[in-house]
């Protein structure tokens, strides 16, 4: 029933360390997103994909790597985890680039 | 620069009365779009209501207008009846063309809305 589902939803971990956050809609739509809302609540697009090809890379980190196996999914991996890695994480879709998006619930990353 | 621009970092309003928020825009693409979400203490984000640049009407959702003013640039939403649900952050966003030739979506900082009863 879900129409754009993230896991996990938290996610605590140390300096250093690797993660992913998976992201899949139920929607068919082509386009899909990662942004990043940091503590101030500023939502900021970090990457895009169109029909699995990237189409929006925003001066994001290249620790960031996001992939894209098939329409449905666009997942997040971050290498070497950094303090100001924390914040809120959301996936969203849309039916095709500049529509209105679907957001998931956010995924919430802490690094200790 | 900032393309988005909501001045307001918080606003309170009686229940039942309206509300508008305030948003201006800065872009040099003609075929543009502007959008409105709602992000509730809850912290998911809720698309309410779309405005095209070539859209001869106010775009219209329920209790949501947009009140778009293109010659100033703005895209203020009104809410009318306002609820003690609407109390949350509502973000104003632009999508325009980048250099690059993909649509680019760019974000306000937010404006807090407090309901009283």
């Amino acid at each position: 029933d879900t129409a754009v589902s993230q896991t996990p939803k938290y996610l605590v971990t140390q300096m250093g360390n690797d993660k992913s956050i998976k992201c899949e809609q139920n929607l068919g739509h082509d386009t899909m997103y990662w942004y990043k809302q940091d503590s101030k609540k500023f939502l900021k697009i970090m990457f895009s994909y169109n029909n699995k090809e990237l189409i929006i890379n925003e001066t994001v980190p290249n620790r960031f790597s996001p992939k894209s196996p098939d329409k449905a999914h666009l997942n997040l991996h971050i290498n070497s985890l950094e303090l100001g890695d924390s914040a809120v994480y959301f996936c969203a879709s849309s039916q095709d680039p500049g529509q209105p998006q679907h957001f998931g619930d956010g995924t919430r990353l802490s690094i200790l | 620069a900032q393309k988005i621009t909501q001045t307001q970092p918080g606003m309170f309003v009686q229940e039942k009365e309206a509300v508008t928020l305030d948003c201006t825009y800065d872009t040099s693409d003609p075929s543009y779009g502007l959008f409105w979400y709602k992000q509730p203490s809850s912290g998911e984000m809720i698309f309410l209501i779309y405005q095209g640049s070539y859209d001869q009407q106010n775009a219209t959702e329920g209790r949501y207008s947009l009140n778009f003013q293109k010659a100033r640039k703005s895209a203020n939403l009104v809410i009318s009846a306002s609820q003690l649900g609407d109390s949350a952050m509502y973000f104003c966003a632009m999508r325009d063309l980048a250099s690059g030739g993909s649509y680019i979506p760019t974000f306000g900082r937010g404006t807090s809305l407090i309901v009283h009863p």
